[in-house]
């Protein structure tokens, strides 16, 4: 069965902090990998995504996240974050046997100036 | 480009009442998701349509609850009766088929049962 398991349930960080988000899934197949933010009033959008190819991809806002195939991992990281950041932070893997999109519990992440 | 269009955006409704949820996909997207997330909690899976069949409905909560996808257009989601635990923000999603493309989400319908 296809789950996904995020660490971090709430983060909180200042200005310029650098940032991780920890993120497993377990799913025996194939994976499409995907990073969707949600700000405070907004609709999930599209963060980040990892189809093939390179491990490291990079997203809008300054994210990046590396696929780690043999630790079943895709975190989520940025350098230094913005008090714009404060959002939820879901992970999300995709069968490709299936197209089944699922989601981690989400990180509330909250930036203080 | 149309995105994902749900409707209501919100919804109030007594105990014991029907509501249905209506979800219009991005026009020629096969893959049509529902979820729903309770009181700030997990984006919980409920159900996925490819075109008007159900791919994989093993999260929907109980068989009060009915989605439709006819024609593999737009798709509805009735709660027949709600109970109060029904509540909460229940999100549509639409995707091409195959791998390698991403989800778009609607903004979601609120629903609140009191």
């Amino acid at each position: 069965a296809q789950s996904v398991s995020q660490h971090n349930h709430h983060v909180i960080l200042s200005e310029a902090a650098s940032l991780e988000l920890g993120c497993n899934y377990s799913y025996g197949g194939t994976v499409n990998l995907f990073w969707y933010v949600q700000y405070p009033g907004q609709h999930l959008q599209l963060l980040l995504k990892y189809f093939s190819g390179d491990p490291l991809v990079k997203g809008i806002k300054g994210f990046e996240a590396e696929f780690i195939k043999s630790k079943f991992s895709f975190n989520l990281r940025k350098p230094s974050v913005q008090w714009s950041d404060t959002a939820e932070y879901f992970c999300a893997p995709r069968s490709y046997n299936t197209d089944k999109l699922i989601f981690g519990t989400g990180t509330r992440l909250q930036v203080f100036p | 480009e149309a995105g994902v269009t749900q409707f209501p955006s919100h919804s109030v409704i007594e105990k014991g009442q029907t509501v249905t949820l209506r979800c219009d996909p991005i026009s020629g997207h096969d893959n049509l998701y529902w979820y729903r997330r309770v009181m700030g909690k997990e984006i919980k899976f409920l159900l996925h349509f490819v075109k008007e069949s159900k791919q994989d409905e093993s999260g929907m909560p109980n068989n009060r609850f009915l989605a439709e996808r006819t024609g593999g257009t737009y798709s509805t989601l009735k709660v027949q009766p709600a109970e109060l635990e029904d509540s909460g923000v229940y999100f549509c999603a639409s995707s091409p088929r195959g791998m390698n493309t991403e989800a778009f989400f609607g903004q979601g319908t609120r629903l609140t049962v009191v």
